[in-house]
């Protein structure tokens, strides 16, 4: 078991603030680190698979950076819309994993207008 | 992207009964299901590996015997939940690996299971 630390556990903004959350991870054996979208009775939805240190990839307001070295990626909201409004969750798959992921516990995050 | 149906959402069940939770790959062949778990508070944690044609590895301290896992066909992988107990009231999900594992993984809608 990897152990994969988000912060923070929660998140409630107004719309229009831009805000990011922190995954941290065990850099030993990287292999890639994913981040989801999940909204309650939905399949996760896959936002971003990183696997190049410094990485940086962007899917409209949302963008996701990578530091495989010292073990942490960061998820940015900008302009935060009450839809963005979902529990966030990352991943890391490391060489020994066999493919299967390892979570963190995600950031819930709430968007009032 | 792919689909992965998962069913029962939702599923009540009495005390000493079993439940079956099916994952079903709808547009492309899964060869490999992931079987995951969630306490509250807790983050999804790996149940077991199912392979199509093979037995489930079952990650440590998960009951082989309790959580039967069957993957007879590249579309369908199910597990049952044998003589259920209240502690196994949890919230479970699958997860199917695309054509390029490591960067892809399509996932069910989990099945929230209480067991009264």
């Amino acid at each position: 078991i990897l152990n994969v630390e988000q912060s923070p556990q929660s998140l409630h903004v107004q719309e229009g603030d831009s805000t990011n959350f922190t995954c941290s991870f065990p850099s030993s054996n990287f292999y890639a680190l994913h981040w989801y979208r999940w909204e309650t009775a939905k399949s996760p939805e896959a936002l971003f698979v990183m696997t190049l240190n410094g990485d940086e990839k962007k899917k409209g307001r949302i963008s996701a950076t990578l530091n495989t070295k010292e073990g942490y990626s960061y998820l940015y909201i900008k302009g935060s819309q009450p839809e963005d409004s979902a529990t966030y969750l990352c991943a890391l798959l490391n060489s020994n994993s066999g493919y299967a992921l390892n979570f963190g516990k995600g950031t819930s995050l709430l968007v009032t207008p | 992207g792919a689909v992965v149906s998962q069913h029962p959402s939702r599923v009540i069940c009495k005390s000493g009964t079993s439940v079956k939770i099916e994952c079903r790959s709808l547009d492309f062949q899964a060869t490999t299901m992931f079987w995951y778990r969630q306490f509250p508070k807790q983050s999804l944690m790996l149940m077991a590996t199912s392979n199509e044609g093979s037995k489930a590895t079952y990650e440590q301290g998960v009951e082989k015997d309790k959580f039967l896992i069957n993957h007879a066909s590249l579309t369908l992988s199910t597990l049952t939940v044998t003589s259920a107990h209240p502690e196994d009231s949890s919230f479970y999900i699958c997860q199917a690996l695309g054509n390029s594992p490591g960067t892809e993984a399509f996932f069910g809608q989990g099945t929230r299971l209480t067991v009264v």
